[in-house]
């Protein structure tokens, strides 16, 4: 089981470009969130998909965006990039049975700077 | 909204003590309360989860208490190890959603 992989792990990018960052989640599971983690402090709720739909949002702008494939895997895009979006983005995938997630497992993230 | 707090933001403890990081919520409507260790720059690996029906969780030498009413999380670690040193977080699931706590960073010295 290869667990929550993310790619890429790194990445560098200019003010205004856009980002795309993707997830695996682990087998077994159909639904992904994805957290924003800045320097010091614990993990922002951004958004989560389960069956290729945005299921819950968190207090992001709509420069955030998502997707969910069905094979469950899931991207995110954010746009117009600010300094202020340099962070850990990290993914999490867990398994949505009686209407709420169960344990919830995290990939290593992708650390997003922007300059 | 939820909040979740976590005290102290650090701790420094000799090899071989016990500990007990602590771990605050708003909303006692909770699903469940999942403990997460991070290492420097590292994604989060899951140590415990307690469901809101649950009043603790065992792990080896790690232990995880619950008291909804109270609002309340503690994570207990026995006989600690230089290898423990990490931030430790907590995450308060409600409505599908996890809120978490800024984290304790602990560091155990040899």
């Amino acid at each position: 089981d290869a667990g929550v992989t993310q790619s890429p792990t790194h990445l560098i990018k200019t003010r205004g470009q856009q980002v795309t960052l993707r997830c695996s989640p682990k087998s077994g599971h159909d639904t992904v969130s994805w957290y924003q983690q800045a320097l010091g402090q614990g993990p922002q709720f951004i958004f989560q998909y389960y069956e290729e739909e945005e299921r819950q949002r968190g207090n992001f702008p709509d420069r955030f965006s998502g997707h969910q494939f069905p094979n469950y895997s899931s991207e995110l895009n954010v746009n117009a990039l600010l300094l202020g979006d340099s962070a850990l983005y990290l993914c999490a995938s867990s398994f949505l049975g009686l209407g709420q997630s169960t344990e919830a497992f995290f990939g290593q993230g992708t650390r997003l700077t922007v300059v | 909204k939820q909040e979740v707090t976590q005290i102290p933001a650090a701790l420094s403890v000799p090899e071989g003590e016990n500990l007990v990081l602590n771990c605050s919520f708003t909303d006692s409507a909770i699903y469940n309360l999942q403990w997460f260790r991070q290492d420097p720059g590292k994604g989060l690996t899951s140590l415990l989860l307690i469901q809101s029906s649950q009043r603790e969780q065992t792990s080896g030498r790690l232990n995880a208490s619950l008291d909804k009413s109270s609002g309340r999380s503690t994570l207990y670690i026995a006989a600690s190890q230089p290898g423990d040193s990490a931030t430790y977080l907590c995450a308060a699931l409600n409505a599908g959603k996890s809120t978490f706590g800024d984290g304790t960073t602990l560091t155990v010295k040899p």
